[in-house]
């Protein structure tokens, strides 16, 4: 059973351009969360989607970031005009209920290099 | 808001010795608590988890951990350091009104010596 996916591993991007990460879930599991690893420093929750809804967008970037999990394919986390600062590590997890008890399942992440 | 402390963001042992890595959480509710791993460039692992049910659990690779509510305490140990414990820990708490976020600590890094 393949563990959740991440895509691309690695990404550069220039100031001003648009990052694109891509997550595919454990097989089975309908609940995608997004996390944000700044260097140095630990996870930071960002946003929680089941199957074309957002849960929870509480940690979200008011601002150029956006997320979707649609009926079909992978979940999205779309970072637009990017800067700097948004040079981090992105997980993404799943879990297959929504139910708090559950673990979540990460992925081997993307690292978003800005220059 | 409920915060999770993880007291020494470095923590250097030798090859044998016990690992005990300190995670202490705020919260008015007794909450889910959650020790992942994280090896170089590699998404997190879980370690093991406390969803309220025996206090003293037990995870892959020899961890466990105790949860003390009198402390609002999960500390992480293990007997013997292995080489290959090297690694980040990150502890984790959820809340059963909270929401179904992971809040996480700011992560220990284990250095295992020969």
């Amino acid at each position: 059973n393949a563990g959740v996916m991440q895509n691309p591993r690695h990404l550069v991007r220039r100031r001003g351009q648009e990052a694109r990460l891509r997550c595919s879930p454990m097989k089975g599991h309908s609940h995608v969360y997004w996390y944000r690893q700044l260097p140095e420093e630990g996870l930071k929750f960002m946003v929680y989607l089941q199957k074309e809804n957002i849960i929870d967008e509480s940690g979200m970037p008011k601002e150029r970031f956006s997320a979707e999990f649609p009926k079909e394919g992978p979940s999205i986390l779309r970072i637009q005009q990017v800067v700097r600062g948004d040079s981090a590590a992105y997980f993404c997890a799943s879990s297959p209920y929504g139910q708090v008890k559950e673990t979540q399942y990460f992925g081997p992440g993307t690292r978003l290099l800005v220059l | 808001a409920q915060s999770v402390t993880q007291l020494g963001s470095h923590v250097s042992v030798s090859e044998g010795a016990l690992v005990l890595l300190r995670c202490n959480y705020s919260s008015s509710v007794p909450p889910y608590l959650f020790w992942y791993v994280q090896y170089p460039n590699q998404g997190l692992q879980l370690l093991l988890k406390y969803t309220s049910a025996a206090t003293l659990v037990k995870g892959i690779n020899g961890f466990e951990a105790e949860f003390k509510k009198s402390e609002t305490s999960f500390h992480l140990t293990k007997p013997s350091a292995h080489m290959s414990d090297a690694a980040e820990y990150f502890c984790a708490v959820k809340r059963e009104w909270g929401g179904n976020m992971l809040t996480f600590g700011g992560g220990t890094r284990l250095m295992v010596k020969p």
